[in-house]
């Protein structure tokens, strides 16, 4: 079975822009969860989708946006990019057997740099 | 306020000896555990995972031991091999918190051959 695939890889962005990431979950899988990694606020929750809803929201400013398609595909988008936003994105699936108890497996990750 | 805390960011080991990993926890709502071990560049890969309603669980060569009253869980990693050297993150979950997770800081392991 394919992994969860993340695309871009790499992104390089000014400030002010606005940047789209995708996400693509294992084939089955109906919950995409999105989360940031800095060095400095280490791994943090962004926000959760099942089933095209937004299920679960973590505490981040509304210039983070996300979706998810009939497919299960997400992205999430962020406007008016700040310097703070540079940090590595990830996206994790998850099997959704029981609520409250999936293990989520996570792709390797977007690279966004914010000159 | 972290609600997960891993206090020690790093741990060496000589190979084919335990390796522990430590995590404390805050919230009282947190019912399910999971563990992390994250390459540079690469993203978390699950490792195992335990409930509440167990004090401990096993894969292979891990276990991991949940004390609900202290609010600590550990990781054990027996014996230890240079592959296993990565940082490790311990998350964990709410009942009603769908598959949103609160991950620790991390903790380097270094095994040394």
């Amino acid at each position: 079975k394919a992994g969860v695939t993340q695309t871009p890889r790499y992104l390089i962005k000014t400030r002010g822009q606005q940047v789209t990431l995708s996400c693509s979950p294992i084939s089955g899988h109906r919950s995409v969860s999105w989360y940031q990694q800095t060095p400095g606020q280490g791994l943090q929750f962004l926000f959760e989708y099942f089933s095209e809803t937004q299920r679960n929201k973590g505490n981040f400013p509304g210039r983070f946006s996300g979706r998810q398609f009939s497919n299960s595909r997400s992205e999430m988008n962020v406007s008016t990019l700040e310097l703070g936003d540079s940090a590595l994105y990830l996206c994790a699936s998850s099997p959704d057997r029981e609520l409250n108890y999936n293990e989520q497996f996570f792709g390797p990750g977007t690279r966004l740099t914010v000159l | 306020d972290q609600q997960v805390k891993q206090n020690s960011p790093s741990l060496s080991v000589q190979e084919g000896r335990i390796s522990i990993l430590n995590c404390d926890y805050t919230n009282s709502m947190f019912d399910y555990f999971l563990w992390y071990k994250k390459y540079p560049a690469e993203g978390p890969t699950f490792l195992i995972s335990i409930s509440s309603i167990k004090d401990k669980n096993e894969d292979g060569r891990f276990t991991v031991f949940l004390n609900k009253s202290a609010k600590h869980l550990s990781l054990h990693i027996v014996p230890s091999q240079p592959g296993d050297s990565a940082v490790y993150f311990c998350a964990a979950s709410g009942w009603n918190a769908g598959n949103m997770l609160t991950f620790g800081g991390g903790t380097r392991l270094m095994v040394k051959p």
